[in-house]
């Protein structure tokens, strides 16, 4: 199946920083999402993006999906920002493959 | 709240026994995907339904089962449990009519402590 890695694992930031989170793909993408997850655990969707660029406040991202690759970028972040990101492709008749995370911390 | 429930949100049971989880999707979303979190294995995907028919299967276990009902609602069965299934079991739903696979919404997820 799909390899999905993800970079960094881990990632501490001083608030108001920029980051760009990556992950690639060993195959073809497909339904590609980002999601956050929090400190509580709830899985929060962050962007369905299977090809192109999309802004939603401070966070956007871009998915190149001829060279499978996807970025998330994180600008003036805030420690409401901690948590886990995950970029995940799959779903319809294929199956659905998460990537390892990374674990962010934002710290005042 | 992404629109999709999830019971109980917590179960505490022991070795050998058996329990469901239930899964409500979003209103309109035929597809429903049950995921297991663990702290060593990561969000691994279990199974996929679409309209009542199973439709991607991924690491699910020989112990484990699941359906989805005319309603849309899904049930996940864990049978003869052991201490390693003690995990975060998410729901997520996505598919109304006329789209395939699409974006997928999170329930809160049922947290599964087996003693």
């Amino acid at each position: 199946g799909i390899q999905v890695e993800q970079s960094p694992p881990d990632l501490i930031l001083q608030e108001g920083a920029n980051s760009t989170l990556r992950c690639n793909f060993s195959d073809s993408v497909n339904n590609l999402q980002w999601f956050h997850q929090n400190p509580w655990g709830q899985l929060i969707n962050l962007f369905y993006i299977p090809s192109g660029t999309k802004q939603n406040g401070r966070l956007s991202a871009t998915t190149v999906a001829t060279e499978r690759y996807s970025l998330l970028y994180i600008s003036s972040s805030q420690t409401t920002d901690s948590g886990v990101y995950f970029c995940a492709s799959g779903g319809g008749y294929q199956k659905v493959t998460f990537g390892t995370g990374t674990k962010l911390q934002v710290i005042p | 709240d992404s629109g999709v429930t999830q019971t109980p949100k917590h179960l505490i049971t022991a070795t050998g026994q058996r329990v469901t989880l239930r899964c409500s999707p979003r209103s309109g979303d035929l597809s429903v995907y049950w995921y297991q979190q663990s702290l060593d294995q990561g969000l691994q995907f279990l199974i996929q339904y679409y309209n009542g028919e199973e439709r991607a299967k991924g690491n699910i276990l020989e112990r484990f089962s699941a359906q989805q009902f005319p309603d849309l609602h899904s049930e996940l069965n864990l049978s003869s449990l052991e201490l390693g299934d003690s995990a975060l079991y998410f729901c997520a739903s996505s598919g109304k009519i006329g789209t395939s696979g699409g974006e997928q919404f999170f329930g809160p997820g049922t947290r599964l402590t087996v003693l």
